[in-house]
């Protein structure tokens, strides 16, 4: 069975620290995507970014970063210069469909104090 | 503009009563989904879809129905059988069932009474 942990309940930041969201990755299959999602209070998540097992490159969008390293299943999210408006619950998330599991995990709760 | 609505926002309910929550995309997307989300907890697929008249059940099936008689729709049954249905309740969609990202709706926050 596959299975995503996050497990950094809540981490609390000051405006302009930089923080990073951990995610570790359980899996038997050899190549898979990831994914990151953030849940602002309104409740709606929103996509943030995907990537392939196979492409362990530093991905940098904004302040926002994401390393990824198979020999270690991680997946990690970097806000650089957090803002007020980074607060929210971040989800790592499996690929959805076909049979395999389709849960998130419980997410990390990001709150950025000013 | 394409999106996922869902609809209404907040929805109140008898215990006993079974109800019946949105969800169209006009995203031409394959695959809808369903999640039930506790507070401070992730989200639980409910059902998902890959293909119209078809679903499956996921993790906490029970108590839930759905329909999939549109490529657009994807409504979900709360029925009296759901033993603790009061829950912000999520419909996604992607464009297959396999590596693809989901778009969310904003959800439906139902209380049983």
């Amino acid at each position: 069975a596959q299975k995503v942990t996050q497990a950094q309940t809540e981490i609390s930041v000051v405006e302009k620290e930089d923080v990073t969201l951990d995610c570790v990755y359980e899996t038997r299959d050899t190549t898979y995507y990831l994914f990151w999602y953030k849940q602002p209070p309104s409740g709606e998540l929103v996509f943030l970014i995907r990537r392939n097992s196979f492409d362990e490159q530093n991905e940098i969008s904004g302040r926002y970063s994401w390393n990824f390293q198979k020999s270690t299943s991680s997946f990690n999210f970097t806000i650089t210069a957090s803002q007020v408006v980074d607060s929210a619950v971040y989800f790592c998330a499996p690929p959805p469909g076909s049979a395999r599991q389709l849960t998130f995990g419980s997410g990390t709760q990001l709150t950025v104090l000013p | 503009d394409g999106g996922i609505t869902q609809s209404p926002k907040y929805l109140f309910r008898k215990e006993g009563q079974n109800v019946t929550l949105s969800c169209e995309q006009n995203l031409n997307h394959d695959a809808m989904y369903w999640y039930r989300q506790d507070p401070g907890q992730g989200l639980r697929l409910i059902y998902y879809s890959q293909i119209v008249n078809d679903f499956q059940k996921g993790d906490i099936a029970e108590g839930y129905s759905v329909s999939r008689e549109k490529k657009e729709s994807f409504p979900l049954t709360v029925t009296s059988a759901q033993k603790n249905p009061t829950a912000f309740y999520l419909c996604a969609s992607s464009r297959l069932a396999g590596d693809n990202e989901q778009f969310f709706g904003p959800g439906t926050r139902l209380t049983v009474l």
